[in-house]
């Protein structure tokens, strides 16, 4: 059965310190990956994907992911962290439009 | 362009009651699957429908039934609550033939006392 590991449930970075946030999956096959992240009492927004092609994505709000199929994973990155940064980020995996597994998130505090 | 709405924002009921939450699909979008968020958790997948049927299933009881309409909006509805159906219910929206990136609603709070 597929699954979801984002082993930090909690990670704390001071303003301006880079990020990374972890992800690793098991699939049958190279899923499509995504990173969504949450603000409290909120729905989902999509930060970004990857299909195919390059393995370093970009999304919005500055992050990027980095796929690493020799290690099944999906790294998210942010150079600069800023204090709006502070939410709760989910990876998951599927195939577009079919079922997403998430994993059970990272909550990112952002210390001044 | 809207994207996906959801009604109510916040519900209350008590146990054995049942409740009906309201899903709209962004513009262009013909999929719509349901998810439940317990506290502290990552979105669990319910089921999701496409052409007005229900396509594909997760771990969730009968209890948990949808509906599709005509113009793609969706229905979840859960009978018999239990307090452990309290939680946040997400409906994603996406598109079979175009874009298969899952949009996601605000969600509705579900409480069960």
């Amino acid at each position: 059965a597929q699954s979801v590991t984002q082993p930090d449930i909690h990670i704390t970075v001071s303003e301006g310190a880079s990020l990374e946030l972890r992800c690793n999956y098991s699939y049958g096959a190279t899923p499509y990956l995504f990173w969504y992240v949450q603000s409290p009492g909120q729905g989902l927004q999509l930060l970004l994907k990857y299909f195919s092609g390059d393995t370093l994505v970009q999304g919005i709000k500055g992050f990027e992911a980095e796929f690493k199929r020799s290690q099944s994973s999906f790294n998210l990155r942010k150079p600069s962290v800023h204090w709006s940064d502070a939410a709760e980020y989910f990876c998951a995996v599927g195939y577009g439009y079919s079922t997403l597994t998430f994993g059970k998130g990272t909550m990112l505090l952002v210390s001044p | 362009d809207a994207g996906v709405t959801q009604s109510p924002t916040h519900l209350i009921k008590t146990r054995g009651q049942q409740v009906t939450l309201r899903c709209s699909p962004k513009s262009g979008h013909d999929t719509v699957s349901w998810y439940q968020q317990a506290l502290g958790q990552g979105p669990q997948f319910i089921f999701q429908y496409y052409e007005e049927e229900e396509r594909q299933r997760g771990n969730f009881p009968d209890r948990f039934s949808g509906h599709q309409f005509p113009n793609y909006s969706s229905e979840l509805n859960v009978n018999a609550l239990l307090l452990g159906d309290s939680a946040l219910y997400l409906c994603a929206s996406s598109s079979r033939t175009g874009e298969e990136t899952q949009y996601f609603g605000p969600g509705t709070r579900l409480l069960v006392l």
